[in-house]
């Protein structure tokens, strides 16, 4: 079975400071790993994706994760928070191409001027 | 390229009455399309999997007679609440994948805020 948690359901950085979201997988077969962004009353943009190549995994604006499979996570990380990053941010895994997705409840971030 | 979209973005309709939402894949085509529901302050939960010519999986717990799924083309699947109820007031999102290239990530369609009165 496939599973992700997202510890802190929200999270506040100063302007400038680092931005770090905690993402933990549980899945019986090698995963693919994402994470999205949503603005209020918006649907899902991705940020980047795992799928077996690079275990740094860079996306758009400024986001990256690692992917660890001794610890079993998939935290995204930026070195600087922007107020514009003040968004719900959910994980999530898949088995693979046109398979379901399982989400983490989401982390709000809050970017603190 | 690879664009979901979904219509209408917000609906309101009264205790009772049907609403139908539309999720299409403009660029691509989707055997596969999955219909998600996300309440207030939560995440987004699976409801059904919408396959193209044939009938819906639906997750657990999820009523099939209540929430009609209709996948009639490559690029169109639709959702219909069936005698909706306030309970039924949610935020509603459809995702799919081209089948060629085949790609990993899901592409979202901008959800549909949903409001029974």
């Amino acid at each position: 079975a496939q599973s992700v948690t997202q510890l802190g359901s929200h999270v506040s950085v100063s302007e400038g400071a680092l931005v770090l979201l905690r993402c933990n997988y549980s899945s019986s077969v090698p995963p693919y790993l994402f994470w999205y962004v949503q603005y209020p009353n918006q649907g899902l943009q991705l940020l980047l994706k795992y799928t077996s190549a690079a275990t740094l995994v860079k996306g758009i604006n400024g986001f990256e994760a690692e992917f660890k499979k001794s610890e079993t996570s998939f935290h995204l990380t930026k070195p600087s928070a922007h107020m514009s990053d003040a968004a719900e941010y959910f994980c999530a895994v898949s088995l693979g191409t046109g398979n379901q997705f399982y989400f983490g409840t989401g982390t709000s971030l809050t970017v603190i001027p | 390229g690879a664009v979901v979209s979904q219509h209408p973005s917000r609906v309101i309709c009264k205790s009772g009455t049907s609403v139908k939402i539309e999720c299409r894949s403009l660029d691509f085509q989707a055997t596969t399309m999955f219909w998600y529901r996300q309440f207030p302050k939560q995440s987004l939960m699976l409801m059904a999997t919408s396959n193209e010519g044939s009938k819906a999986t639906y997750e657990q717990g999820v009523e099939k007679d209540k929430f009609l799924i209709n996948h009639a083309s490559l690029t169109l699947s639709t959702l219909t609440v069936t005698s909706a109820h306030p309970e039924d007031s949610s935020f509603y999102i459809c995702s799919a994948s081209p089948r060629t290239p085949r790609r990993s990530e899901a592409f979202f369609g901008q959800g549909t805020r949903l409001t029974v009165v």
